[in-house]
Protein backbone atom coordinates (compact mmCIF):
# COMPACT_ATOMS: atom_id res chain seq x y z
CA UNK A 1 0.00 0.00 0.00
CA UNK A 2 1.06 3.32 -0.41
CA UNK A 3 3.44 4.98 2.26
CA UNK A 4 5.76 7.66 3.09
CA UNK A 5 8.25 6.90 5.32
CA UNK A 6 9.82 9.88 6.59
CA UNK A 7 13.70 9.90 8.12
CA UNK A 8 13.83 10.73 12.26
CA UNK A 9 14.17 13.54 14.67
CA UNK A 10 16.95 16.00 14.63
CA UNK A 11 18.34 18.50 16.53
CA UNK A 12 20.31 20.95 15.36
CA UNK A 13 21.81 24.61 16.76
CA UNK A 14 21.20 27.99 15.68
CA UNK A 15 22.19 28.61 11.67
CA UNK A 16 23.05 25.09 10.81
CA UNK A 17 21.03 23.26 8.26
CA UNK A 18 18.93 19.89 8.09
CA UNK A 19 17.86 17.36 5.84
CA UNK A 20 14.87 15.48 6.17
CA UNK A 21 13.94 12.88 3.83
CA UNK A 22 10.68 10.91 2.42
CA UNK A 23 11.14 7.75 0.67
CA UNK A 24 7.85 6.71 -1.36
CA UNK A 25 6.65 2.93 -1.11
CA UNK A 26 3.27 1.60 -3.00
CA UNK A 27 3.09 3.56 -6.22
CA UNK A 28 4.85 4.69 -9.20
CA UNK A 29 7.28 7.32 -7.98
CA UNK A 30 6.67 9.67 -11.30
CA UNK A 31 3.07 10.21 -11.14
CA UNK A 32 2.73 12.31 -7.76
CA UNK A 33 4.19 15.57 -7.00
CA UNK A 34 5.51 15.31 -3.83
CA UNK A 35 4.95 18.82 -0.78
CA UNK A 36 6.67 19.61 2.41
CA UNK A 37 4.43 21.28 5.31
CA UNK A 38 5.62 22.71 8.09
CA UNK A 39 3.67 22.66 11.66
CA UNK A 40 4.87 24.56 14.68
CA UNK A 41 4.15 23.26 18.43
CA UNK A 42 0.65 24.15 18.35
CA UNK A 43 0.49 25.77 15.42
CA UNK A 44 -1.41 25.29 12.13
CA UNK A 45 -0.03 24.01 8.39
CA UNK A 46 2.43 26.17 6.48
CA UNK A 47 3.14 24.88 2.85
CA UNK A 48 7.13 25.00 2.09
CA UNK A 49 7.00 23.65 -1.72
CA UNK A 50 6.88 20.54 -3.82
CA UNK A 51 9.28 18.60 -5.86
CA UNK A 52 8.46 16.79 -9.71
CA UNK A 53 9.88 13.66 -9.49
CA UNK A 54 9.94 13.17 -13.00
CA UNK A 55 12.77 16.02 -13.53
CA UNK A 56 13.30 17.03 -10.22
CA UNK A 57 12.49 20.75 -10.43
CA UNK A 58 10.98 22.74 -7.39
CA UNK A 59 8.99 25.71 -6.37
CA UNK A 60 9.38 26.92 -3.11
CA UNK A 61 7.03 29.03 -0.97
CA UNK A 62 8.09 32.92 -0.85
CA UNK A 63 8.83 32.47 2.54
CA UNK A 64 11.28 29.90 3.03
CA UNK A 65 12.69 30.95 -1.10
CA UNK A 66 16.76 30.91 -0.46
CA UNK A 67 16.83 28.96 2.39
CA UNK A 68 15.17 25.71 1.42
CA UNK A 69 15.90 22.75 -1.04
CA UNK A 70 14.19 20.66 -2.36
CA UNK A 71 15.30 17.10 -4.40
CA UNK A 72 15.20 13.46 -5.09
CA UNK A 73 16.31 10.66 -5.95
CA UNK A 74 14.59 8.53 -7.80
CA UNK A 75 16.59 5.51 -7.74
CA UNK A 76 15.49 5.24 -4.45
CA UNK A 77 11.80 6.85 -4.51
CA UNK A 78 13.09 9.12 -1.95
CA UNK A 79 12.68 13.17 -1.50
CA UNK A 80 14.50 15.49 0.26
CA UNK A 81 13.99 18.78 2.36
CA UNK A 82 17.21 20.58 3.20
CA UNK A 83 16.20 23.78 5.05
CA UNK A 84 19.40 26.50 6.10
CA UNK A 85 20.02 28.61 8.35
CA UNK A 86 17.89 27.43 11.18
CA UNK A 87 16.61 29.44 14.35
CA UNK A 88 14.94 28.80 16.87
CA UNK A 89 11.50 29.31 15.31
CA UNK A 90 11.80 26.90 12.82
CA UNK A 91 11.31 23.94 15.80
CA UNK A 92 8.52 22.44 14.35
CA UNK A 93 7.01 19.03 12.85
CA UNK A 94 8.12 18.74 8.74
CA UNK A 95 5.84 16.38 6.57
CA UNK A 96 5.84 15.30 2.78
CA UNK A 97 2.37 14.44 1.47
CA UNK A 98 1.54 13.55 -1.87
CA UNK A 99 -0.38 14.91 -4.97
CA UNK A 100 -1.15 14.21 -8.08
CA UNK A 101 -1.05 17.46 -9.61
CA UNK A 102 -4.37 19.00 -8.31
CA UNK A 103 -2.92 20.48 -5.26
CA UNK A 104 -4.69 18.32 -2.79
CA UNK A 105 -2.48 15.83 -1.05
CA UNK A 106 -4.03 11.75 -0.13
CA UNK A 107 -1.14 10.38 1.58
CA UNK A 108 1.30 11.92 4.26
CA UNK A 109 4.27 10.99 6.07
CA UNK A 110 4.38 10.80 9.58
CA UNK A 111 6.18 14.01 10.05
CA UNK A 112 10.12 14.38 11.67
CA UNK A 113 10.57 16.61 14.27
CA UNK A 114 12.92 18.99 13.93
CA UNK A 115 14.09 20.73 16.87
CA UNK A 116 16.92 24.14 16.81
CA UNK A 117 18.20 24.59 20.24
CA UNK A 118 21.72 26.38 21.30
CA UNK B 1 -5.33 38.25 -1.45
CA UNK B 2 -3.79 34.98 -1.05
CA UNK B 3 -5.08 33.97 2.26
CA UNK B 4 -7.73 31.24 3.68
CA UNK B 5 -9.45 32.17 6.25
CA UNK B 6 -10.64 30.10 8.69
CA UNK B 7 -12.75 30.71 12.54
CA UNK B 8 -10.69 29.07 15.15
CA UNK B 9 -13.05 27.21 17.31
CA UNK B 10 -16.24 25.51 16.97
CA UNK B 11 -18.42 23.42 19.13
CA UNK B 12 -21.20 21.05 18.11
CA UNK B 13 -23.51 18.62 20.14
CA UNK B 14 -22.95 14.83 19.77
CA UNK B 15 -25.19 13.87 17.27
CA UNK B 16 -25.76 17.42 15.69
CA UNK B 17 -24.47 19.33 12.63
CA UNK B 18 -21.34 21.66 12.34
CA UNK B 19 -20.21 23.49 9.40
CA UNK B 20 -16.64 24.52 9.05
CA UNK B 21 -15.97 27.81 7.00
CA UNK B 22 -12.93 28.29 4.81
CA UNK B 23 -12.58 31.75 2.87
CA UNK B 24 -10.47 33.05 0.37
CA UNK B 25 -10.37 34.88 -3.13
CA UNK B 26 -8.77 31.95 -4.87
CA UNK B 27 -11.72 29.95 -3.47
CA UNK B 28 -13.22 31.59 -6.77
CA UNK B 29 -10.68 29.78 -9.58
CA UNK B 30 -9.56 26.62 -7.64
CA UNK B 31 -10.94 23.74 -5.46
CA UNK B 32 -10.88 22.90 -1.62
CA UNK B 33 -9.53 20.28 0.02
CA UNK B 34 -9.89 19.52 3.59
CA UNK B 35 -8.11 17.64 5.79
CA UNK B 36 -8.81 16.33 9.63
CA UNK B 37 -5.70 16.18 12.19
CA UNK B 38 -6.02 14.47 15.54
CA UNK B 39 -3.39 15.38 18.23
CA UNK B 40 -0.34 14.34 17.92
CA UNK B 41 -1.15 12.79 14.24
CA UNK B 42 -0.76 13.67 10.64
CA UNK B 43 -3.20 15.22 8.48
CA UNK B 44 -5.33 13.11 6.66
CA UNK B 45 -7.75 13.97 3.80
CA UNK B 46 -11.51 14.44 4.56
CA UNK B 47 -12.23 16.35 1.39
CA UNK B 48 -10.92 17.04 -2.22
CA UNK B 49 -12.44 18.79 -4.86
CA UNK B 50 -14.97 20.84 -3.03
CA UNK B 51 -17.25 17.99 -2.73
CA UNK B 52 -15.11 14.53 -3.19
CA UNK B 53 -14.73 12.22 -0.50
CA UNK B 54 -11.90 9.69 -0.72
CA UNK B 55 -12.28 5.86 -0.44
CA UNK B 56 -13.17 5.32 3.59
CA UNK B 57 -14.46 8.72 4.59
CA UNK B 58 -17.78 8.54 6.29
CA UNK B 59 -20.57 10.17 4.53
CA UNK B 60 -21.30 12.43 7.18
CA UNK B 61 -18.64 14.75 5.69
CA UNK B 62 -19.82 16.67 2.80
CA UNK B 63 -18.25 19.89 1.51
CA UNK B 64 -19.30 22.91 -0.52
CA UNK B 65 -18.47 26.10 -2.36
CA UNK B 66 -20.07 28.96 -3.25
CA UNK B 67 -18.36 32.31 -4.32
CA UNK B 68 -14.74 32.65 -1.95
CA UNK B 69 -16.37 30.37 0.30
CA UNK B 70 -15.55 26.67 0.72
CA UNK B 71 -17.81 24.38 3.69
CA UNK B 72 -17.04 21.52 5.22
CA UNK B 73 -20.22 19.79 6.97
CA UNK B 74 -20.33 17.51 9.81
CA UNK B 75 -23.50 15.65 9.73
CA UNK B 76 -24.43 13.59 12.99
CA UNK B 77 -21.24 14.60 14.92
CA UNK B 78 -19.50 11.58 16.62
CA UNK B 79 -16.94 12.18 19.22
CA UNK B 80 -14.28 10.58 17.47
CA UNK B 81 -14.37 13.65 14.39
CA UNK B 82 -13.59 15.95 17.56
CA UNK B 83 -10.04 17.16 15.33
CA UNK B 84 -8.98 20.22 13.85
CA UNK B 85 -9.69 21.17 10.42
CA UNK B 86 -7.52 22.91 7.39
CA UNK B 87 -8.71 23.77 4.12
CA UNK B 88 -5.99 24.21 1.49
CA UNK B 89 -6.05 25.36 -2.00
CA UNK B 90 -4.11 26.99 -4.91
CA UNK B 91 -2.92 30.65 -4.54
CA UNK B 92 -4.53 32.92 -6.40
CA UNK B 93 -1.00 32.56 -9.13
CA UNK B 94 -2.01 28.88 -9.18
CA UNK B 95 1.30 27.51 -8.57
CA UNK B 96 1.52 27.61 -5.14
CA UNK B 97 -0.45 26.40 -2.62
CA UNK B 98 -2.00 27.51 1.10
CA UNK B 99 -3.82 26.36 3.79
CA UNK B 100 -6.04 27.81 6.19
CA UNK B 101 -5.67 28.53 9.48
CA UNK B 102 -7.51 25.75 10.77
CA UNK B 103 -10.18 25.12 13.21
CA UNK B 104 -11.03 22.94 16.25
CA UNK B 105 -13.80 21.25 16.19
CA UNK B 106 -14.88 20.01 19.63
CA UNK B 107 -17.80 18.03 19.87
CA UNK B 108 -19.66 18.03 23.24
Amino acid sequence: QVQLVQSGAEVKKPGASVKVSCRAFGYTFNSFYLHWVRQAPGQGLEWMGRVNPVDGSATYAQKFQGRVTMTRDTSTSTVYMELSGLRSEDTAMFFCARDEGMAYFDFWGQGALVTVSS
Amino acid sequence: SSELTQDPDVSVALGQTVRITCQGDSLRNYYASWYQQKSGQAPSLVLYGNNHRPSGIPDRFSGSRSGNTASLTITGARAEDEADYYCNSRDSSGYHVMFGGGTKVTVL
